[in-house]
């Protein structure tokens, strides 16, 4: 059974940093890119970054490059998103996701999120 | 950045009726695009993948159409367990993927 379960959220000021972790399970991890996606309180869901199998390509939707960092480490099965030089426009529920075989944009499974809340 | 419309933001119906969600694109997206139900609680959860494609597991009564900027997801007789909110999702190259920002299916 593919499992994705997240960690690292909590409440940071402003200007502050946090990391978050998604760690799979049942599946080949180095074999799927994988993908951060948020929801704000009472929107929509946002796209936030992606990473190709092997790390080698990164992107991120343009409210947080510079800000934010994807990566991932296979031999933990574990995908990560540091984020700094937040701001209260991003406080969401972060969810991780396992894209769809082969591709680099549908997400067949996701984790049950971590809430990320940035106030002073 | 390409704008994903969906429409209706709001589609009340009744069990066994059909559904008809549109999404309208930006910019032309060839057929690439995707469906995700969602549920309160619960991930969401990938339906329709390049326009017309269903997901590993999806029902036969869940279809997906079109091209270029116009899409369409068709649920053909309405479960109970279909309401929901769906959303569309698009990938083009070079651009960032987005999502639209939802149609709520609701209980007539």
């Amino acid at each position: 059974e593919v499992q994705l379960v997240e960690s690292g959220g909590g409440l940071v000021q402003p200007g502050g940093s946090l990391r978050l972790s998604c760690t799979g399970s049942g599946f080949t991890f180095d074999n799927y890119w994988m993908t951060w996606v948020r929801q704000a309180p009472g929107k929509g869901l946002e796209w936030v970054a992606n990473i190709k199998l092997d790390g080698s390509e990164k992107y991120y939707v343009d409210s947080v490059k510079g800000r934010f960092t994807i990566s991932r480490d296979n031999a933990k099965n574990s995908l990560y998103l540091q984020m700094n030089s937040l701001r209260a426009e991003d406080t969401a529920m972060y969810y991780c996701a396992r894209n769809l075989y082969a591709s680099g944009a549908w997400t067949d499974y996701w984790g049950q999120g971590v809430l990320v809340t940035v106030s002073s | 950045e390409i704008v994903l419309t969906q429409s209706p933001a709001t589609l009340s119906l009744s069990p066994g009726e059909r559904a008809t969600l549109s999404c309208r694109a930006s910019q032309s997206l060839s057929s690439s695009l995707a469906w995700y139900q969602r549920k309160p609680g619960q991930a969401p959860r990938l339906l329709i993948y390049d326009a017309s494609n269903r997901a590993s597991g999806i029902p036969a009564r869940f279809s997906g159409s079109g091209s270029g900027t116009d899409f369409t997801l068709t649920i053909s007789s309405l479960e109970p367990e279909d309401f929901a909110v769906y959303y569309c999702q698009q990938r083009s190259s070079w651009t960032p993927i987005t999502f639209g920002q939802g149609t709520r299916l609701e209980i007539k």
